[in-house]
């Protein structure tokens, strides 16, 4: 069964303080996988897909990467708009996403 | 460009009662996935549909069905509904030609479900 677990749960940093959240996930197949974004009471905002191993993709403050068995999201000097519950999701076989519990990630000014 | 819409927003129901749940897609989307986001977890594939049949279905129940009309306009329904059933309720729409290789499924935001 296709797995997605996200860890720290909640990770509060200070502005300018980089940090990353990591996305372990066991799947058979890996199609793709993919960010998302979510901030409270929306619905979640897509921002990257990675495809294979070694590739990277970055959007302003976050970078993006891939091994065979997890992905990491580098978040470089935040700011508080970075705030927001980040979810990882794979795709395997099926069209489904399956998603991870997310990181609510708080920046404080 | 309108994005994606859902209807309604927040709804109450009480046990054993019937939802549906509407989805209009972003233009030019054709795919509607709905998904189930509990307080504090990822959301859940219930089931896509494209071409109005549903084509893949996550491990829900059958109280959960949903439709899709001609203009891709989706609806999900939930009979019988329990306590658990109280969620976010997500849909989802994507180009079947692009979106479902890229990830870039676009959500609406939600309709929130509680359930007495």
């Amino acid at each position: 069964e296709d797995q997605v677990t996200q860890s720290p749960e909640a990770l509060r940093l200070q502005e300018g303080e980089s940090s990353s959240l990591n996305c372990s996930y066991t799947v058979s197949g890996l199609r793709g996988l993919f960010w998302y974004r979510q901030d409270p009471g929306k619905g979640p905002e897509f921002l990257f897909t990675l495809y294979s191993a070694g590739e990277e993709k970055e959007k302003e403050r976050l970078k993006a990467t891939l091994t065979k068995k997890e992905s990491f999201l580098h978040i470089t000097a935040p700011k508080p708009e970075d705030s927001a519950t980040y979810l990882c999701a794979v795709q395997a076989g099926g069209q489904n996403f399956v998603f991870g519990p997310g990181t609510r990630l708080s920046v404080l000014p | 460009d309108a994005g994606v819409t859902q209807s309604p927003t927040h709804l109450i129901k009480t046990r054993g009662q019937q939802v549906t749940l509407r989805c209009s897609p972003k233009s030019g989307h054709d795919t509607v996935s709905w998904y189930q986001q509990a307080l504090g977890q990822g959301p859940q594939f219930i089931f896509q549909y494209y071409e109005e049949e549903e084509r893949q279905r996550g491990n829900f129940p059958d109280r959960f069905s949903g439709h899709q009309f001609p203009n891709y306009s989706s609806e999900l329904n939930v009979n019988a509904l329990l306590l658990g059933d109280s969620a976010l309720y997500l849909c989802a729409s994507s180009d079947a030609a692009q979106g479902l290789n890229t990830g870039e499924l676009f959500f609406g935001e939600g309709s929130r479900l509680t359930v007495l």
